[in-house]
């Protein structure tokens, strides 16, 4: 599965739009990104995954460009409750390991 | 949604004495499950992958002995930490595939005093 690159940290203003930044620069035609997040001393939650076209979800938008070799995770109106460790991971099938990256830790400040 | 049931939420034991960990998917049948660690501040280690009905496939530098995984039906699996130490303190996390990705347990906190 494709490695991503993500930045270390990112601070967010409470009810603004947080812009969440992926690389995959090697990812497969086949292979699609997903975006988890992880609250503190919490599982991974899912949030949203794409292949090819943007998505929204009620939690989020996937932005992909064109050549898929980025993404970006848009949180429309960042929460305190949002803060947490971002997770960006590229696999191409069901039962395929997950590799998890280090993530961005984003804080949402009041 | 799917949903993956982990427990116990956390956990305390004493060095030398073992620890099991269930994780159940409860509305879909998993055929694979991968568990993880995660030490403080660090990103999940994938440790093995568990499989129904075979032997689990660990990742290198996780001893098999020491963790011990049993898939023995479609919607669950457990490690047992085997002989726990204090270094085997740490965050277990449980995943497997369903609904619209993985899903993933809300994690067991191990503390071996």
């Amino acid at each position: 599965d494709a490695k991503t690159t993500q930045p270390t940290s990112m601070d967010c203003a409470e009810g603004r739009a947080a812009n969440l930044p992926c690389n995959h620069s090697t990812i497969s035609g086949n292979e699609y990104v997903y975006w988890y997040r992880q609250i503190h001393s919490q599982g991974p939650q899912y949030i949203i995954h794409g292949l090819k076209n943007n998505e929204t979800n009620e939690m989020a938008s996937l932005i992909i460009t064109e050549d898929r070799k980025s993404s970006t995770l848009i949180l429309p109106h960042a929460t305190l409750r949002d803060t947490a460790v971002y997770y960006c991971i590229v696999f191409g099938a069901a039962g395929n390991k997950l590799t998890f990256g280090g993530g961005t830790r984003v804080l949402v400040k009041p | 949604g799917a949903v993956v049931s982990q427990h116990p939420s956390w956990v305390i034991c004493k060095s030398g004495t073992s620890v099991k960990i269930e994780c159940r998917s409860l509305d879909f049948q998993a055929t694979t499950m991968f568990w993880y660690r995660q030490f403080p501040k660090q990103s999940l280690m994938l440790m093995a992958t568990s499989n129904e009905g075979s032997k689990a496939t660990y990742e290198q530098g996780v001893e098999k002995d020491k963790f011990l995984i049993n898939h023995a039906s479609l919607t669950l699996s457990t490690l047992t930490v085997t002989s726990a130490h204090p270094e085997d303190s740490s965050f277990y996390i449980c995943s497997a595939f369903g609904g619209w990705g993985y899903t993933f347990g809300s994690g067991t906190r191990l503390t071996v005093v």
